[in-house]
Parts: structure tokens; C-alpha cells; sequence
């Protein structure tokens, strides 16, 4: 079953304007939440993370917010930027499991210009 | 400081032909993976590492061999090549991550893992 769901595969949205990315998860016992952004050919990076006890955590133009009630979480890109077309996962992991994460299936964000 | 590198970049297989992965970090990181990413799939973990001479299966271990005799080096085997394995493969490092929630603000935790360029693997 799919711990980490993220029912957008593709996302398109113009240059300047919010990109909202979700993601929802099944699994109570993640209490760490990240995403990734990857550019073809290249590993996924880092890019901003939450704790569970926390419900939002913002980094320059980069903003999670975390509903633990809806176990959902989202990603805010303000502005988006041409730059910022990537594909975008969503990863969870539980505090029993050291540093394992469990991955979503990735969103594509394309930002026109 | 060249971080986690992937050798091969690309491999093409024949079915039931036998092939080694290697993955090297120089971040002298306690922990290793490996995953594999297919369209729709996201990335699953194949095998892991939590220390030099430990391993430990992943979500999708059938298939796949692992070994870590270097604390930097992580090596992926494939025994016997099937089309189902045409992947793009992933490896990570990352330092042991914390049995308590953060409660810094800290913008990365320790437990971030750093990946690789990805080895491309196309089995016929």
C-alpha cells in the first residue's frame, strides 16, 4: 500500500504565481516530513522539512504546512520561478525507523514563463 | 568534497547477465541506500545500510544484493538481470537520524539524505 500519496503527477502554473503542491499520508507514526526536488538526469536534493510538531515551516520562497488531523501536508512556491520546473516528492519518516523514508510518487512542476 | 558518486552512469544488460552498482560518499556518513525509481512510483528502497558490514532489506530487496565492507563505499549486485529491473537506480547517505521528534528550527535535519546522479539500468 502507498504510505505517501501524491495524486497530482503533473502541475503547471505561470511565472509569479503560487505553486501548491500536496501530499497526503496513511502512516501515524511519521513525525518527520520532506520534500525533494529533482531535475532530470540529476539525484533528488533537498530542499525544506517539517516536524510533526510543527504545523508550518518556511525557508525564503519555500513554505510546508502540515495538517496532522488530515495527515496532509503541502509545499507553497511564492513566487514560482522557470527554475523551479522540477519534479517535486514528498518523502515521511517515522521516528522508530531511524533515517528511512518513505517516498511519494512525485508531482511535475512545470513553470511557464 | 564530491559527495555521493554513482558508476556506471548507463548499463545496458542482456537478461540473466550479473552486474555491480557502485556507490562511493566521502561525507563519512553512518548510513547508506539504496533505491530504484520508476515512472508513477516514486523512489523505493531496495536495501540500506546503517554501519560498515551491516545491511538490511528495503521495500523491493528480491533480486538485489548488497554489500558495504567500506564505511564509504555501498555496492548494488544484480545475480541474474531481468527486464523488470530497467530502472533508474539511486543511492544515498545520511548521518543516524534522531529517535525524538526535531525540535529545532533547523532548516535540514541530520537525517537528510544526499543522493547520487543515479545510475540509468536497461535490462533486454
Amino acid at each position: 500500500d502507498q504510505q505517501v500519496k501524491q495524486n497530482s503527477p503533473s502541475l503547471s502554473v505561470q511565472e509569479g504565481r503560487i505553486s501548491i503542491l500536496n501530499c497526503d499520508y496513511t502512516n501515524s507514526m511519521f513525525d518527520y516530513f520532506l520534500w525533494y526536488k529533482k531535475y532530470p538526469a540529476e539525484g533528488p536534493t533537498f530542499l525544506i522539512s517539517i516536524s510533526s510538531i510543527k504545523d508550518k515551516n518556511e525557508d525564503g520562497r519555500f513554505t510546508v504546512f502540515l495538517n496532522k488531523s488530515a495527515k496532509h501536508l503541502s509545499l507553497h512556491i511564492v513566487p514560482s520561478q522557470p527554475g523551479d520546473s522540477a519534479v517535486y516528492f514528498c518523502a515521511a519518516m517515522p521516528r522508530t525507523s531511524g533515517s528511512r523514508l518513505t517516498f511519494g510518487e512525485g508531482t511535475q512542476l512545470t513553470v511557464n514563463p | 568534497n564530491a559527495g555521493v558518486t554513482q558508476t556506471p552512469k548507463f548499463r545496458v544488460l542482456k537478461t540473466g547477465q550479473s552486474m555491480t552498482l557502485l556507490c562511493a560518499q566521502d561525507m563519512n556518513h553512518e548510513y547508506m541506500y539504496w533505491y530504484r525509481q520508476d515512472p508513477g512510483m516514486g523512489l523505493r528502497l531496495i536495501h540500506y545500510s546503517v554501519g560498515e558490514g551491516t545491511t538490511a532489506k528495503g521495500e523491493v530487496p528480491d533480486g538485489y544484493n548488497v554489500s558495504r565492507l567500506k564505511k564509504q563505499n555501498f555496492l548494488l549486485g544484480l545475480e541474474s538481470a531481468a527486464p523488470s529491473q530497467t530502472s533508474v537506480y539511486f543511492c544515498a547517505s545520511s548521518r543516524p537520524g534522531s529517535k525524538r521528534p526535531s525540535t529545532s528550527g533547523q532548516a535540514r535535519p541530520l537525517e537528510t539524505q544526499y543522493f547520487g546522479p543515479g545510475t540509468r539500468l536497461l535490462v533486454l
